[in-house]
This record gives C-alpha cells, structure tokens and sequence, in this order.
C-alpha cells in the first residue's frame, strides 16, 4: 500500500534558522508530488507541486523542495524562517496513472514552531 | 469566486444523532473529496467522486455515507454519529490532480 512518512512531528527553530522538513513515501510507480501548509485554525493551502521536470521546485513564500527519486524523497526547505512560517506541514503523494489517480495520501504532518 | 465552502463550521451532536455535512465549490471541478483531520494523523480520505453521479470509498468510510448532488456539491452523511467521529472534515475539489480545499467543519460528539 501506498504510504508517506514525515521525519518529524515537530520541529521548533528560532527566526532566520534554515528549515529541512523531510518527507519519504512508498510506491513503486509514478507519482506527483505536493507539500501543503496549514496556518493555525486555517485550511489546507497548496505551498509547492512536483509533477515532472526539473526536481527542484519553487513554491510560495520562499520555499523549496527537491525530489529525489533514488530516495523516495521530497524534502521540503527554506533558507530563513519567519514566525509567521509557523504551521503544520503536510506532504502528499498521488499516483500519475490509473485508479487512484488524484487521490492524495497524506503524511502525518510536521508542526513547525517558530521563535520570536 | 469563493472557491469551496463547507457548512456548518461548528457542530456538537449526541451519540447516535445524525447529520449531513455540505460541501460545494464553484471552480467547475470534475472531482470532489471528503477527509477528516485527527491530530497527529494527517489527513484520511473518507469517500470521493471522481465526476458526477459517481463515488468511491476511501481509506475510512465506515459510519458515513455521501451523495453528489450535482456537479457542485459532495454531502457527507453521519447517520448515528459516535464519540470516534470527532474530527475536523475537509472537502476538497480538483480537476487535474490539484486539490482545493474548503475551510472545515469541526464536529463533537458526545
């Protein structure tokens, strides 16, 4: 079965601190790739897709993820948080072909705290 | 343009009490999703429709039911709701493989 692990539960950094939030998942054919956030009491916004292409891709405010196929990986990453980054973090996975396509499957998320 | 809208926001019901959660979204989306929210869980497929006048069961569907009405709207139907059913439910739309999400409805049961 398909799956998606997130590292950590939650990280806590002071401002201007790198982020590195990691996200691995299971399934032996193609897939798309997202990373969304959650602001306190909000719903789900989309911060970044991979569908294919370059494995670096750009997302809003500032962030970043790379796809590493060897690895199953799609680690999500900025170069300097702000406390207004503090959310919890969702990455997600969907088959590219066939039944299941369009269906996300989520990670556990990564609350991320950010101090003052 | 509001995107996908949920009502209610809030709800507390009574152990086996029923309700219907209401989703629509004005993007013309072919697609349409309910999930719910349990903390440190992420985020569980409860049913979805892949177009109109189908549905599919998702990772967690027992205890629910839902009906696409027309094109714009996804209900999800608790018919004798349980303490296990606190959650925070999401709808969600897509049209090619993107997913837009609605602002939730928290639900107590009590």
């Amino acid at each position: 079965a398909q799956s998606v692990s997130q590292h950590n539960h939650h990280v806590i950094l002071s401002e201007a601190a790198s982020l590195e939030l990691g996200c691995n998942y299971s399934y032996g054919g193609t897939v798309n790739l997202f990373w969304y956030v959650q602001y306190p009491g909000q719903h789900l916004q989309l911060l970044l897709k991979y569908f294919s292409g370059d494995p670096l891709v750009k997302g809003i405010k500032g962030f970043e993820a790379e796809f590493i196929k060897s690895k199953f990986s799609f680690n999500l990453r900025k170069p300097s948080v702000q406390w207004s980054d503090t959310a919890e973090y969702f990455c997600a996975v969907t088959p590219r072909y066939g039944g299941s396509q369009g269906n996300l499957i989520f990670g556990k998320g990564t609350k991320l705290s950010v101090k003052p | 343009n509001a995107g996908v809208t949920q009502t209610p926001k809030f709800q507390v019901l009574k152990t086996g009490q029923s309700m219907t959660l209401q989703c629509a979204q004005d993007m013309n989306h072919n697609s349409m999703y309910w999930y719910r929210q349990d903390p440190g869980m992420g985020l569980r497929l409860i049913y979805y429709s892949a177009s109109e006048g189908t549905t599919d069961k998702g990772e967690v569907p027992n205890g629910y039911n839902v009906s696409r009405l027309n094109k714009r709207e996804f209900s999800l139907r608790l018919e004798s709701a349980a303490p296990s059913q606190t959650s925070v439910y999401f709808c969600a739309s897509s049209e090619v493989l993107e997913q837009y999400f609605g602002p939730g409805t928290r639900l107590t049961v009590t």
